[in-house]
């Protein structure tokens, strides 16, 4: 099984649709989640961490199931810019600062 | 606008060469990353760096070999690649070694193709 699993995509959708990526980790003792972005042949930037409560920034919101090792991201209102690739990332523990990444999950949005 | 900057942006070499891959950051962070992404694969933890020492080694060929002088600035030595080795190699680093939500911040990459 692999440690963060990822929706594969591609997905395509329309400006202005809503759209939803979810992701899936295997070890229960992960301490720390985030969603990055990584546009075509650049270098991954983080887009936001995902809080045990949930958050929202602007059109992004992220959602934690600790029970269910469950992580999500919804992306309301899409522009062509959100166009990328959404890595789902977790930190194995605190003592230490070992990210692990999924493989993943391209989005293209179009006009 | 990174902080974390990658020398050279591209690199061909041929498996005899030697080279180094140059990553400084500016941001005052104490942690410093090497990743490997290979296409189609997930971003692969190389090495970790403390406060300048090396606390991870992710069971990488000895092909490769990581230098960290000071917090700023980190080095990846190269020889004697194999064509497989060729990918985009990231440098990353973070304000703290351990802890959550210790995000990390990327360099650019370097391009990397062995011949």
């Amino acid at each position: 099984r692999k440690e963060v699993e990822q929706d594969p995509g591609p997905f395509n959708v329309p400006e202005g649709a809503t759209v939803a990526f979810n992701c899936t980790y295997s070890n229960s003792a992960s301490q720390s989640f985030f969603w990055y972005r990584q546009d075509c042949r650049k270098e991954p930037k983080l887009l936001m961490s995902v809080y045990s409560s949930g958050n929202e920034d602007g059109r992004f919101t992220a959602q934690l199931n600790r029970a269910s090792q469950y992580i999500s991201l919804l992306i309301r209102d899409s522009k062509l810019s959100d166009s990328a690739t959404y890595l789902c990332v977790v930190n194995e523990g605190t003592s230490g600062s070992r990210l692990t990444f999924g493989e993943g999950t391209q989005l293209t949005v179009n006009p | 606008e990174t902080g974390v900057t990658q020398t050279p942006r591209h690199l061909v070499m041929g498996m005899t060469n030697k080279k180094s891959l140059k990553c400084e950051q500016h941001l005052g962070h104490n942690a410093m990353y090497w990743y490997k992404q290979s296409a189609k694969k997930p971003l692969e933890l190389m090495f970790v760096y403390n406060f300048k020492e090396q606390t991870e080694n992710n069971s990488v060929p000895s092909r490769f070999s990581p230098e960290c002088p000071n917090s700023s600035h980190l080095f990846l030595h190269l020889h004697t690649l194999q064509p497989e080795d060729s990918a985009l190699y990231l440098c990353a680093s973070s304000p703290r070694p351990g802890g959550a939500y210790n995000e990390q911040f990327f360099g650019p990459g370097t391009r990397l193709t062995v011949l």
